[in-house]
Protein backbone atom coordinates (compact mmCIF):
# COMPACT_ATOMS: atom_id res chain seq x y z
CA UNK A 1 0.00 0.00 0.00
CA UNK A 2 0.95 3.82 -0.97
CA UNK A 3 2.78 5.78 1.95
CA UNK A 4 0.96 8.96 1.00
CA UNK A 5 -2.66 10.06 0.88
CA UNK A 6 -3.77 12.75 -1.89
CA UNK A 7 -7.15 13.99 -3.00
CA UNK A 8 -8.31 12.56 -6.12
CA UNK A 9 -8.65 15.53 -8.19
CA UNK A 10 -8.64 19.56 -8.37
CA UNK A 11 -8.65 22.30 -10.85
CA UNK A 12 -7.04 25.23 -10.81
CA UNK A 13 -7.80 28.75 -13.04
CA UNK A 14 -4.87 29.42 -15.10
CA UNK A 15 -2.31 31.74 -14.24
CA UNK A 16 -3.35 31.46 -10.18
CA UNK A 17 -1.46 28.94 -7.83
CA UNK A 18 -2.33 25.43 -7.36
CA UNK A 19 -1.25 23.88 -4.03
CA UNK A 20 -1.15 20.02 -4.13
CA UNK A 21 -1.61 18.63 0.00
CA UNK A 22 -0.19 15.35 0.54
CA UNK A 23 -0.36 13.08 4.27
CA UNK A 24 2.40 11.00 4.48
CA UNK A 25 2.18 10.46 8.65
CA UNK A 26 3.75 7.13 8.25
CA UNK A 27 6.97 8.46 7.09
CA UNK A 28 10.59 7.49 8.25
CA UNK A 29 13.46 9.98 9.23
CA UNK A 30 15.89 9.47 6.59
CA UNK A 31 12.87 8.91 4.27
CA UNK A 32 12.48 11.88 1.01
CA UNK A 33 9.42 12.95 -0.22
CA UNK A 34 9.14 13.24 -3.95
CA UNK A 35 6.66 14.77 -6.26
CA UNK A 36 6.40 13.63 -9.74
CA UNK A 37 3.68 14.42 -12.71
CA UNK A 38 2.48 12.15 -15.63
CA UNK A 39 0.99 13.91 -18.42
CA UNK A 40 -1.39 11.39 -20.50
CA UNK A 41 0.22 9.00 -21.86
CA UNK A 42 3.62 10.07 -21.11
CA UNK A 43 6.23 8.61 -18.44
CA UNK A 44 5.98 10.00 -15.18
CA UNK A 45 8.47 13.48 -14.56
CA UNK A 46 10.37 14.57 -11.91
CA UNK A 47 9.21 17.71 -10.14
CA UNK A 48 11.06 18.03 -6.96
CA UNK A 49 11.67 16.39 -3.90
CA UNK A 50 12.13 17.54 -0.32
CA UNK A 51 13.67 15.87 3.31
CA UNK A 52 13.17 18.42 6.19
CA UNK A 53 13.56 21.62 4.42
CA UNK A 54 11.42 23.32 1.92
CA UNK A 55 12.91 23.32 -1.62
CA UNK A 56 12.28 25.40 -4.56
CA UNK A 57 13.26 25.29 -8.22
CA UNK A 58 11.89 26.22 -11.22
CA UNK A 59 9.46 24.17 -11.44
CA UNK A 60 7.38 24.47 -8.07
CA UNK A 61 7.97 24.66 -4.51
CA UNK A 62 7.71 22.17 -1.80
CA UNK A 63 6.58 22.96 1.66
CA UNK A 64 6.93 20.02 4.49
CA UNK A 65 5.56 20.41 7.94
CA UNK A 66 7.89 20.04 10.81
CA UNK A 67 6.99 17.03 11.68
CA UNK A 68 6.94 15.87 8.21
CA UNK A 69 3.89 14.10 8.27
CA UNK A 70 2.74 16.32 5.48
CA UNK A 71 3.55 18.49 2.31
CA UNK A 72 2.37 20.65 -0.14
CA UNK A 73 3.68 21.12 -3.72
CA UNK A 74 3.07 24.55 -5.10
CA UNK A 75 2.83 25.18 -8.92
CA UNK A 76 3.24 29.33 -8.81
CA UNK A 77 1.83 30.40 -12.00
CA UNK A 78 -0.51 27.07 -13.25
CA UNK A 79 -0.96 27.12 -17.09
CA UNK A 80 -2.41 24.64 -19.42
CA UNK A 81 0.60 22.68 -19.66
CA UNK A 82 0.39 22.29 -16.35
CA UNK A 83 -2.55 19.36 -16.99
CA UNK A 84 -1.78 16.43 -15.47
CA UNK A 85 -1.69 14.12 -12.68
CA UNK A 86 0.25 14.41 -9.78
CA UNK A 87 1.89 11.99 -7.70
CA UNK A 88 3.57 12.21 -4.19
CA UNK A 89 5.78 9.44 -3.07
CA UNK A 90 7.90 8.37 -0.34
CA UNK A 91 10.44 5.40 -1.21
CA UNK A 92 9.94 2.11 0.59
CA UNK A 93 13.35 0.81 0.20
CA UNK A 94 14.63 0.78 -2.83
CA UNK A 95 11.29 1.74 -4.80
CA UNK A 96 8.93 4.39 -5.45
CA UNK A 97 5.07 3.29 -4.20
CA UNK A 98 2.73 5.59 -6.19
CA UNK A 99 -0.52 6.19 -4.91
CA UNK A 100 -3.50 7.46 -7.33
CA UNK A 101 -2.06 10.48 -7.27
CA UNK A 102 -4.31 14.29 -7.86
CA UNK A 103 -5.47 14.65 -11.12
CA UNK A 104 -5.13 18.75 -12.18
CA UNK A 105 -7.14 20.32 -14.41
CA UNK A 106 -5.80 23.70 -15.16
CA UNK A 107 -8.54 25.76 -16.97
CA UNK A 108 -8.63 29.05 -18.92
CA UNK B 1 18.99 12.10 -26.56
CA UNK B 2 20.49 10.82 -23.18
CA UNK B 3 17.28 10.20 -21.37
CA UNK B 4 15.23 6.56 -20.85
CA UNK B 5 14.12 4.49 -23.68
CA UNK B 6 11.97 1.71 -24.11
CA UNK B 7 11.16 -0.36 -27.27
CA UNK B 8 8.77 -1.18 -29.01
CA UNK B 9 6.26 1.88 -27.92
CA UNK B 10 3.16 -0.42 -28.83
CA UNK B 11 2.98 -4.19 -28.70
CA UNK B 12 -0.34 -5.77 -29.56
CA UNK B 13 -0.59 -9.42 -29.05
CA UNK B 14 -2.85 -12.55 -29.10
CA UNK B 15 -3.60 -14.31 -25.71
CA UNK B 16 -1.09 -16.97 -25.08
CA UNK B 17 2.02 -15.18 -27.15
CA UNK B 18 5.59 -14.04 -25.40
CA UNK B 19 6.93 -10.43 -25.37
CA UNK B 20 9.63 -9.43 -24.67
CA UNK B 21 10.32 -5.22 -23.91
CA UNK B 22 14.12 -3.38 -23.83
CA UNK B 23 14.39 -0.44 -21.87
CA UNK B 24 18.00 1.16 -21.79
CA UNK B 25 18.84 3.33 -19.03
CA UNK B 26 20.78 7.02 -18.64
CA UNK B 27 24.28 5.40 -19.77
CA UNK B 28 25.86 6.17 -16.28
CA UNK B 29 22.48 4.97 -14.11
CA UNK B 30 23.07 1.89 -11.82
CA UNK B 31 19.71 1.22 -11.28
CA UNK B 32 17.14 0.11 -13.15
CA UNK B 33 13.33 -0.33 -12.52
CA UNK B 34 10.37 -1.83 -13.56
CA UNK B 35 6.84 -0.70 -13.32
CA UNK B 36 3.13 -1.76 -14.74
CA UNK B 37 0.44 1.00 -14.93
CA UNK B 38 -2.96 0.25 -15.83
CA UNK B 39 -5.46 2.72 -16.40
CA UNK B 40 -6.33 5.45 -14.04
CA UNK B 41 -3.96 3.88 -11.78
CA UNK B 42 -0.59 5.02 -9.99
CA UNK B 43 2.80 3.06 -11.84
CA UNK B 44 2.89 -0.39 -9.69
CA UNK B 45 6.46 -1.57 -8.80
CA UNK B 46 7.52 -5.31 -10.63
CA UNK B 47 11.37 -5.18 -9.93
CA UNK B 48 14.71 -3.18 -9.81
CA UNK B 49 18.46 -4.39 -10.47
CA UNK B 50 21.34 -2.44 -8.94
CA UNK B 51 24.02 -3.02 -12.09
CA UNK B 52 23.31 -7.06 -13.07
CA UNK B 53 21.96 -8.12 -9.69
CA UNK B 54 18.52 -7.69 -9.31
CA UNK B 55 17.65 -6.85 -5.85
CA UNK B 56 13.76 -6.81 -5.41
CA UNK B 57 10.74 -8.33 -7.25
CA UNK B 58 7.47 -7.12 -6.34
CA UNK B 59 4.39 -10.03 -5.59
CA UNK B 60 2.70 -8.74 -8.82
CA UNK B 61 5.96 -10.54 -10.94
CA UNK B 62 4.05 -13.89 -11.54
CA UNK B 63 6.19 -16.88 -12.87
CA UNK B 64 5.17 -15.85 -16.22
CA UNK B 65 6.96 -12.59 -16.37
CA UNK B 66 11.06 -12.69 -16.15
CA UNK B 67 13.48 -9.70 -16.06
CA UNK B 68 17.09 -9.58 -17.20
CA UNK B 69 19.61 -7.17 -16.65
CA UNK B 70 23.28 -9.29 -18.27
CA UNK B 71 25.77 -6.75 -18.39
CA UNK B 72 24.13 -4.00 -16.01
CA UNK B 73 22.86 -1.73 -18.55
CA UNK B 74 20.22 -2.56 -20.82
CA UNK B 75 17.26 -5.00 -19.67
CA UNK B 76 14.79 -6.98 -20.50
CA UNK B 77 11.27 -7.46 -19.64
CA UNK B 78 9.62 -10.76 -20.97
CA UNK B 79 6.34 -11.87 -20.12
CA UNK B 80 4.94 -15.59 -20.99
CA UNK B 81 1.75 -16.89 -22.12
CA UNK B 82 0.31 -13.18 -22.47
CA UNK B 83 -3.15 -12.93 -21.05
CA UNK B 84 -5.91 -10.48 -21.17
CA UNK B 85 -5.25 -8.75 -17.41
CA UNK B 86 -1.40 -8.23 -18.59
CA UNK B 87 -2.69 -5.05 -21.16
CA UNK B 88 -0.87 -2.15 -19.71
CA UNK B 89 1.70 0.19 -19.72
CA UNK B 90 5.02 -1.17 -18.53
CA UNK B 91 7.13 2.07 -17.57
CA UNK B 92 10.94 1.60 -16.94
CA UNK B 93 12.93 3.93 -14.74
CA UNK B 94 16.70 4.51 -13.79
CA UNK B 95 18.67 6.26 -11.29
CA UNK B 96 21.95 6.91 -9.62
CA UNK B 97 22.24 5.24 -6.28
CA UNK B 98 25.02 6.59 -4.23
CA UNK B 99 25.58 5.64 -0.38
CA UNK B 100 23.22 8.07 1.85
CA UNK B 101 21.84 10.00 -1.06
CA UNK B 102 18.26 10.78 -2.42
CA UNK B 103 17.29 8.26 -5.51
CA UNK B 104 15.93 10.17 -8.20
CA UNK B 105 14.26 8.23 -10.88
CA UNK B 106 14.13 8.95 -14.40
CA UNK B 107 11.46 7.63 -16.22
CA UNK B 108 11.32 6.19 -20.30
CA UNK B 109 7.77 6.66 -22.21
CA UNK B 110 6.48 3.29 -21.63
CA UNK B 111 5.55 0.33 -23.60
CA UNK B 112 1.63 -0.07 -23.82
CA UNK B 113 0.96 -3.50 -24.13
CA UNK B 114 -2.26 -4.83 -25.73
CA UNK B 115 -3.67 -8.85 -25.23
CA UNK B 116 -6.31 -9.15 -27.38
Amino acid sequence: DAKTTQPTSMDCAEGRAANLPCNHSTISGNEYVYWYRQIHSQGPQYIIHGLKNNETNEMASLIITEDRKSSTLILPHATLRDTAVYYCIVRVGGKFQFGAGTQVVVTP
Amino acid sequence: DTGVSQDPRHKITKRGQNVTFRCDPISEHNRLYWYRQTLGQGPEFLTYFQNEAQLEKSRLLSDRFSAERPKGSFSTLEIQRTEQGDSAMYLCASSLRLADSYNEQFFGPGTRLTVL
